[in-house]
This record gives C-alpha cells, sequence and structure tokens, in this order.
C-alpha cells in the first residue's frame, strides 16, 4: 500500500504571505508527484508536476522534492484569497493525500 | 478546460440497482481514470485504462467493472449499487500517464 500523507489543516495565512504545504510518501521507489488544487464542489486542477530532486517554479508556485527525505512540498507567494481551496499532493500518478484545506485571509 | 464530461452529473438510485456512468473525452489521450472521492480518503482509484480494451483495477475495484471499447469512452458499472457506493466519482484522463486532468464529477446517491 503507498501511504500519501497531508496535515488536512485547515492553514490559514494572511492575504501576501507565503503559504507551504507539505507530503510525505512511504515508497521510496516513487518517481512522479503532482499537485492538485480543488476549489469546494469542483474537480481537482492541476498546478505542477515535478519529477527530480530539487525546486520548480511555475508563476507564483513552487515545487520541491526531497527523494531522500521522501517529501515533496508546494510553496505559494503572495497568496491570495483566491488561493483557498484544498490542495492534493499525488505520487505516482494516482496515489493521493488526502489534501491540505488552506484559507488566505484578506 | 480539457474535453472531458461526465454523465450523468446527478444520480439518485436505489440499493441493488445497476449503474453505469460515462465519461467522454474529446482530447484522444491514451489513459483514463475512474476515481471515487469521499470525506476523509481522498481520491481513490478504482479502475484505470491505458488503451482501447486494455484496463486494470485500481485500491478500491470491488463492486465496480469499467470498459473503453473507444479511445474516448470509459464507462463505469455499478453491478448491483450499495450504500457504501454513494459518493462524487471522478474521471481523470492523460496523455503521457503522468498529469491528469479531471472531468466534472458525478454525484451518486444509493438509497
Amino acid at each position: 500500500q503507498k501511504e500519501v500523507e497531508q496535515n488536512s489543516g485547515p492553514l490559514s495565512v494572511p492575504e501576501g504571505a507565503i503559504a507551504s504545504l507539505n507530503c510525505t510518501y512511504s515508497d521510496r521507489g516513487s518517481q512522479s508527484f503532482f499537485w492538485y488544487r480543488q476549489y469546494s464542489g469542483k474537480s481537482p486542477e492541476l498546478i505542477m508536476s515535478i519529477y527530480s530532486n530539487g525546486d520548480k517554479e511555475d508563476g507564483r508556485f513552487t515545487a520541491q522534492l526531497n527523494k531522500a527525505s521522501q517529501y515533496v512540498s508546494l510553496l505559494i507567494r503572495d497568496s491570495q484569497p483566491s488561493d483557498s481551496a484544498t490542495y492534493l499532493c499525488a505520487v505516482m500518478q494516482f496515489y493521493f493525500g488526502t489534501g491540505t484545506s488552506l484559507t488566505v485571509i484578506p | 478546460d480539457a474535453g472531458i464530461t461526465q454523465s450523468p452529473r446527478h444520480k439518485v438510485t436505489e440499493t441493488g440497482t445497476p449503474v453505469t456512468l460515462r465519461c467522454h473525452q474529446t482530447e484522444n489521450h491514451r489513459y483514463m481514470y475512474w476515481y471515487r472521492q469521499d470525506p476523509g480518503h481522498g481520491l481513490r482509484l478504482i479502475h484505470y485504462s491505458y488503451g482501447v480494451k486494455d484496463t486494470d483495477k485500481g485500491e478500491v475495484s470491488d463492486g465496480y467493472s469499467v470498459s473503453r471499447s473507444k479511445t474516448e469512452d470509459f464507462l463505469l458499472t455499478l453491478e448491483s449499487a450499495t450504500s457504501s457506493q454513494t459518493s462524487v466519482y471522478f474521471c481523470a484522463i492523460s496523455l503521457d500517464g503522468g498529469e491528469q486532468y479531471f472531468g466534472p464529477g458525478t454525484r451518486l446517491t444509493v438509497t
């Protein structure tokens, strides 16, 4: 069983701050990692993928991967109220965590 | 949005009845997936397909079957619906088995 763990939150940050979301996984052989955003009552939307150790940036989002420590994180810079959602971590394509709820306070 | 539709979007059915959910894509993506999402469990894979007539089981496949006779359509069938299958069902597609794009979801209630 491949475990993917996320802190369910809720995580609250003020507008303009950096939000940090974390995910750990159990299968050391995992090679692919994904972050999705899900607004309440909506379907998940892909934010970004990461496959190699280190950082990957896309606009205000940065994914960080550390395979040795078996964690992947997502940083959201200059957080906006529109970023308020649940963020899902996925490992090896279809093993999902239960998500972290983020609230950005204006 | 990726061209993915799901039908029906909402369904209420009785225990013991068969139910078929349809996922249709216009992107010509090779991979298609069915997930269910329940509070406290997140997204769990039911079945997936890696090509026409090629399918495999996921984590929670008991009580479900799938078929894919055309690239664009992936059907999920509940042979005899039970109350434990009340859930939100999402279809997803992927070009290469990596990044996935999700359909709008189907809310199924089994009474």
